[in-house]
């Protein structure tokens, strides 16, 4: 079974512009999370999603954005991008939304964005 | 706020050495904890997870035990390889709260032959 697959894989975008990033999670999970992890540092927290509704936000201003589709997919947006967007960002897929401590939480590979 | 703290790398061991990183924890109830390993290009795994006080996680070799009075949950291994070279990540999440981890910063780990 594919496990959470996240494209692109690399980009480079240059400050001002803005991105998308997708994520698909393992089929039959309804939660969908994102995380920021720049160079040398552990991921943060940014959005979780479960049934379609934000379910989670981090510390991170409104550029950042991110919806789920009915397939459970998600996209996250960052608008007016600057040179500190650059970093790693993680999608993680699970079962539950709430409340379930047991439920395993499986990280894609990544999206490297580059900003210059 | 909730936080983890991990010991700092980065680590550099002989093959067959044994290995502790520590975690320590601060948060606001009763939290689930993790270790992640990230291994070179690749996304996060799941090592091992406690969820309740005294549990023990365990895989591939890798322990760690959930102890509240000193709100640690230090990882160990009784003879690292050099395929345990990785980025390794304490992490925790509370009980009843969305699907939101907090990590520690990370420790690289280095065996050598």
């Amino acid at each position: 079974d594919a496990g959470v697959t996240q494209s692109p894989t690399h980009l480079i975008k240059t400050r001002g512009q803005q991105v998308t990033l997708r994520c698909s999670p393992i089929s039959g999970h309804k939660s969908v999370s994102w995380y920021q992890q720049v160079l040398g540092q552990g991921p943060q927290f940014i959005f979780q999603y479960y049934e379609k509704e934000e379910r989670g936000r981090g510390n991170f201003p409104d550029r950042f954005s991110a919806r789920q589709f009915p397939n459970y997919s998600s996209e996250l947006n960052v608008n007016a991008l600057l040179l500190g967007d650059s970093a790693l960002y993680l999608c993680a897929s699970s079962l539950a939304g709430q409340g379930d401590s047991g439920n395993t939480i499986y990280f894609g590979e990544g999206s490297w964005l580059t900003v210059v | 706020g909730n936080s983890v703290t991990q010991m700092e790398g980065p680590v550099t061991l002989s093959e067959e050495a044994f290995l502790t990183i520590n975690c320590t924890y601060t948060a606001t109830g009763y939290p689930s904890l993790f270790w992640y390993v990230q291994y070179p290009g690749e996304g996060l795994q799941l090592l091992l997870k406690a969820t309740k006080a005294d549990d023990k996680g365990s895989n591939k070799g890798f322990e760690a035990t959930y102890r509240k009075e000193t709100t640690s949950f230090h990882l160990e291994k009784g003879s690292v390889q050099v395929s345990d070279s990785a980025v390794y990540f304490c992490a925790l999440r509370l009980a009843g709260s969305a699907r939101q981890l907090t990590f520690g910063s990370g420790t690289q780990l280095t065996v050598l032959p």
